[in-house]
């Protein structure tokens, strides 16, 4: 089972938007509506940011965002701001045997 | 509120084992899966398995599969994960998370350093 692939890194000003992928294979990401997005801030756990491809969890600001086409998902984040800074992590459900599979990772910088 | 507690640093010499607990509070630690997901320094996450806390079936990655054991005792709502025959590339932030297809809570991670 592969990473996901995501790129290395995005960037972007403070109100603009930025759009990060996650690209997979028809056997994950496009098999199955359940791709996941955490943030994760240097030396802390990870924070789920979307689930089901596009749901937001209680307390997660709607700037944050996620779509799914084919075996490439995606996670926009609009209206930037200096605290979207940070590395963020798409995941993958990949079936009953090895469920689990994330992306390489993506470090976000707001110029 | 959920909340899960991860065990301290360890450290360890290569060839060692390691066991990280996870204590879980706030919700019935029978009705979610406990993942392990590891980061290496500079890394990014690594899934390495789950258990379900109510029948204690595990599910391995195949690159853990032999050197890892995810168990679980439910009369403490704590989680356990063993990593044997430790290797200097172990070395990495181990931590618990709870779920099915995504992860809504996380521990705070343990650090497990391997060095001789």
């Amino acid at each position: 089972q592969s990473a996901l692939t995501q790129p290395r890194s995005v960037s972007g000003s403070p109100g603009q938007s930025v759009t990060i992928s996650c690209t997979g294979t028809s056997s994950d990401v496009g098999d199955y509506d359940y791709v996941s997005w955490y943030q994760q801030y240097p030396g802390k756990a990870p924070k789920l940011m979307i689930y089901d491809v596009s749901k937001r969890p209680s307390g997660v600001p709607d700037r944050f965002s996620g779509s799914k086409s084919g075996n490439t998902a995606s996670l926009t984040i609009s209206g930037l701001q200096a605290e979207d800074e940070a590395d963020y992590y798409c995941c993958s459900y990949a079936g009953t045997y090895t469920p689990v599979t994330f992306g390489g990772g993506t470090k976000l910088t707001v110029l | 509120q959920v909340q899960l507690v991860q065990s301290g640093a360890e450290v360890k010499k290569p060839g060692a084992s390691v066991k990280v607990s996870c204590k879980a509070s706030g919700y019935i630690f029978t009705g979610y899966y406990m993942h392990w997901v590891r980061q290496a320094p500079g890394q990014g996450l690594e899934w390495m398995g789950r258990i379900n806390p109510n029948s204690g079936g595990t599910n391995y990655t195949q690159k853990f599969q032999g050197r890892v054991t995810m168990t679980r005792d439910t009369s403490i709502s704590t989680g356990y994960m063993e990593l044997s025959r430790l290797r200097s590339d172990d070395t990495a932030v181990y931590y618990c998370a709870r779920g099915r297809q995504n992860f809504d809570y996380w521990g705070q991670g343990t650090l497990v350093t391997v060095s001789s």
